[in-house]
């Protein structure tokens, strides 16, 4: 069965720095990865995918995500934090059963930048 | 366009109650899904439709029922509440992408009802 887990409940990083939040999935074929994010009362947004080629996949905002096959990973960065950024979010893998686009999701993680 | 659409915003509900929740997607996605959210719990499916004219459930489906009603529009009730389904309500949609080569499986979501059931 798909999965995806999200190690760190809660990350912390002062504005300006490197943020990376961690994501790591299995699957039993190619894996079709997926970052959103959850702002407060509100709905969640997509971020971006990996689906085949380049493992670095830049999405919206300034994140970025790197695909790493042999850790079975997918970890979302940013290479400067805002303190906008503040928010929940979301590793999803594709459900490959039915045939419909099912997405599961990991359990999520907390990003707070500090000013 | 305005994406993806839930009403209500808030609800509360006595224990026993019944409610539809309504939800539609102007981006002619062939799927729709109603999720709950949970603190620590992240989002868990509970009804899906892959297509106009299907449902099938999902991971946490007892005590829900849907109906695809076209297309565009996707409702989720509640026949009896219960205090365990208090939480937050998302509706997603997605593209088409079925077959290969893949063409979007990206889920766009609702702003979300939340529900407190007394």
């Amino acid at each position: 069965a798909q999965s995806v887990a999200q190690p760190e409940d809660q990350v912390n990083v002062a504005e300006g720095n490197p943020l990376t939040v961690k994501c790591t999935y299995s699957v039993s074929g190619n894996p079709y990865l997926f970052w959103y994010v959850q702002y407060p009362n509100r709905g969640l947004q997509f971020l971006l995918k990996y689906i085949t080629g380049d493992n670095l996949v830049k999405g919206s905002y300034g994140f970025e995500a790197e695909f790493n096959k042999s850790q079975t990973s997918f970890h979302l960065k940013k290479p400067s934090a805002l303190v906008s950024d503040s928010a929940l979010y979301f590793c999803a893998v594709r459900d490959y059963g039915g045939a419909t686009n099912k997405l599961i999701f990991g359990t999520g993680t907390l990003l707070a930048v500090q000013p | 366009n305005a994406g993806v659409t839930q009403t209500p915003k808030f609800q509360v509900l006595k224990t026993g109650q019944s409610m539809t929740l309504q939800c539609a997607q102007d981006m002619n996605h062939n799927s729709m899904y109603w999720y709950r959210q949970d603190p620590g719990m992240g989002l868990r499916l509970i009804y899906y439709s892959a297509s106009e004219g299907t449902t099938d459930k999902g991971e946490v489906p007892n005590g829900y029922n849907v109906s695809r009603l076209n297309k565009r529009e996707f409702s989720l009730r509640l026949e009896s509440a219960a205090p365990s389904q208090t939480s937050v309500y998302f509706c997603a949609s997605s593209g088409p992408g079925q077959g290969f080569p893949p063409t979007s499986y990206e889920q766009y979501f609702g702003p979300g009802t939340r529900l407190t059931v007394t």
